[in-house]
C-alpha cells in the first residue's frame, strides 16, 4: 500500500539555521511526492513537488530531492527564518486509481529570532 | 481571482444536528476532496469525487455525506452519526489526470456545543 512516514516534531531552530525534515514513502508504481506548508489557522499550500525520480523540487529557498533508491523526499533549506514558522507535510500521491494524495502525520517547526 | 473558498470559517453544531459545509471552486478542476484534520495528525481523506453526480469514499466517510451535482461546488454535511466531529476540515480540487497537483481551501473548524 501507500504511506508516507515523516520526521516527527516538534523542531525548534535558530534563524538562519540549517532545516532538514526528512519524509520515507512507501508507495506501489511511481508517485508524485510533494511538501505542503500549512501556517496558523489555514489550509495547506504547495510547497514544492516532484514527478520523477532524480527531479528536484523547490520554491521559496526550500528543496528536495525525489530520491527511488532509498524511497526519500527530505525536504531541506539553508538559513530559515521567522516566517517559515508552520506545519510541514510530506505527501505522495499514486499514478494508479483515483489519484488520491497520502500524507505524513506533518512536522510543526518553530524558528526563533 | 481563482482560487477554493469555503464557508463558513467557523461552524458550531448542537447534538443531533446535521451541519453542511461548503466548498466553492472556479479554478474548472474536475477532482475535488474532503479531508478532516485533528490536531497532531496527518490528513485523512473523507469523500472525493473526479466527476459531477459521481463521488466515492474515503478512509473516513462514516457520519459524513456529500453530492455533487455542479463542478464548482462539493459540499460536505456531518450527520448526527458522526460521534466525533470536532476538527478542521479541508477541501482541495485537482484538475484531471495523474499528474495534476490538489490545491486547498482555506478550511472549516467545526465545534461542538
Amino acid at each position: 500500500g501507500n504511506s508516507v512516514t515523516q520526521m516527527e516534531g516538534p523542531v525548534t531552530l535558530s534563524e538562519e539555521a540549517f532545516l532538514t525534515i526528512n519524509c520515507t514513502y512507501t508507495a506501489t508504481g511511481y508517485p508524485s511526492l510533494f511538501w505542503y506548508v500549512q501556517y496558523p489557522g489555514e489550509g495547506l499550500q504547495l510547497l514544492l513537488k516532484a514527478t520523477k525520480a532524480d527531479d528536484k523540487g523547490s520554491n521559496k529557498g526550500f528543496e528536495a530531492t525525489y530520491r527511488k533508491e532509498t524511497t526519500s523526499f527530505h525536504l531541506e533549506k539553508g538559513s530559515v527564518q521567522v516566517s517559515d514558522s508552520a506545519v510541514y507535510f510530506c505527501a505522495l500521491s499514486d499514478q494508479t486509481g483515483a489519484n488520491n494524495l497520502f500524507f505524513g502525520t506533518g512536522t510543526r517547526l518553530t524558528v526563533i529570532p | 481571482d481563482g482560487g477554493i473558498t469555503q464557508s463558513p470559517k467557523y461552524l458550531f453544531r448542537k447534538e443531533g444536528q446535521n451541519v453542511t459545509l461548503s466548498c466553492e471552486q472556479n479554478l474548472n478542476h474536475d477532482a475535488m476532496y474532503w479531508y478532516r484534520q485533528d490536531p497532531g495528525q496527518g490528513l485523512r481523506l473523507i469523500y472525493y469525487s473526479q466527476i459531477v453526480n459521481d463521488f466515492q469514499k474515503g478512509d473516513i466517510a462514516e457520519g459524513y455525506s456529500v453530492s455533487r451535482e455542479k463542478k464548482e461546488s462539493f459540499p460536505l454535511t456531518v450527520t448526527s452519526a458522526q460521534k466525533n466531529p470536532t476538527a478542521f476540515y479541508l477541501c482541495a480540487s485537482k484538475q484531471a489526470g495523474v499528474w495534476g497537483t490538489q490545491y486547498f481551501g482555506p478550511g472549516t473548524r467545526l465545534l461542538v456545543l
